[in-house]
């Protein structure tokens, strides 16, 4: 099942700079989307979500952005810090809104 | 936002074995979920619970796995008879009556032998 698919397993990148993280769906039916952020040996924490009818929310140093015509997403970090390396997840939900479907997840190490 | 606590933290377990994993919310939220992650793979869903009753289910999700709520306040995961591959990450999830985003636990480890 690979409704949600993160294709970068692995980013790496200078503090300060940008870090994009990209995440593609095909099931048609997503009508919000999700990314955490996991460090080892504890669960996934929300960072920022986008509804379907927008194609951009901000908060602090993280954006996402939705093309829902192309079907991906991305979530921006920017400046990038340390503290950011972890596993970075992307996670959609149907408008029922009953359970998430995450991608794979994307390491970033955010080099000091 | 609260998050749920989990016990324990790192369970041990021989294959055949029941095994029964607790989730504790914080406040009192309506909808519950499990899922998990087996090493080097997805967060998978496993079972979605609402009003004290199973409101979605996975594949994953077979007669082997019971969820219950018995005292309205902890919220378990049991599983019957561990097999190997049973082996792998449990976190407990929580959502309020609004919005899509889903609070997660620090999870569970689960090691079947």
């Amino acid at each position: 099942d690979q409704q949600v698919k993160q294709n970068s397993p692995s980013l790496s990148v200078q503090e300060g700079r940008i870090s994009i993280l990209n995440c593609d769906y095909t099931n048609s039916m997503f009508d919000y989307f999700l990314w955490y952020k996991k460090y080892p040996a504890e669960g996934p924490t929300f960072l920022i979500s986008i509804s379907s009818i927008k194609d951009k929310n901000e908060d602090g140093r993280f954006t996402v952005f939705l093309n829902k015509s192309a079907k991906h997403l991305s979530l921006h970090i920017v400046p990038s810090q340390p503290g950011d390396s972890a596993v970075y997840f992307c996670a959609a939900s149907t408008a029922a809104g009953n359970k998430l479907t995450f991608g794979g997840g994307t390491r970033v190490l955010v080099k000091p | 936002e609260p998050e749920v606590t989990q016990t324990p933290s790192h369970q041990v377990t021989q294959m055949g074995q029941e095994v029964i994993l607790r989730c504790v919310p914080i406040s009192n939220h309506l909808y519950f979920y499990w899922y998990r992650q087996i090493l080097g793979q997805k967060v998978e869903f496993l079972v979605s619970f609402y009003n004290n009753e199973i409101s979605e289910k996975s594949e994953i999700f077979d007669d082997q796995f019971s969820v219950e709520r018995p005292d309205g306040s902890n919220f378990t995961l049991k599983i019957r008879s561990t097999k190997l591959e049973d082996s792998a990450m449990y976190f407990c999830a929580r959502k309020t009556g609004l919005g899509y985003e889903q609070y997660f636990g620090p999870g569970t480890r689960l090691t079947v032998t």
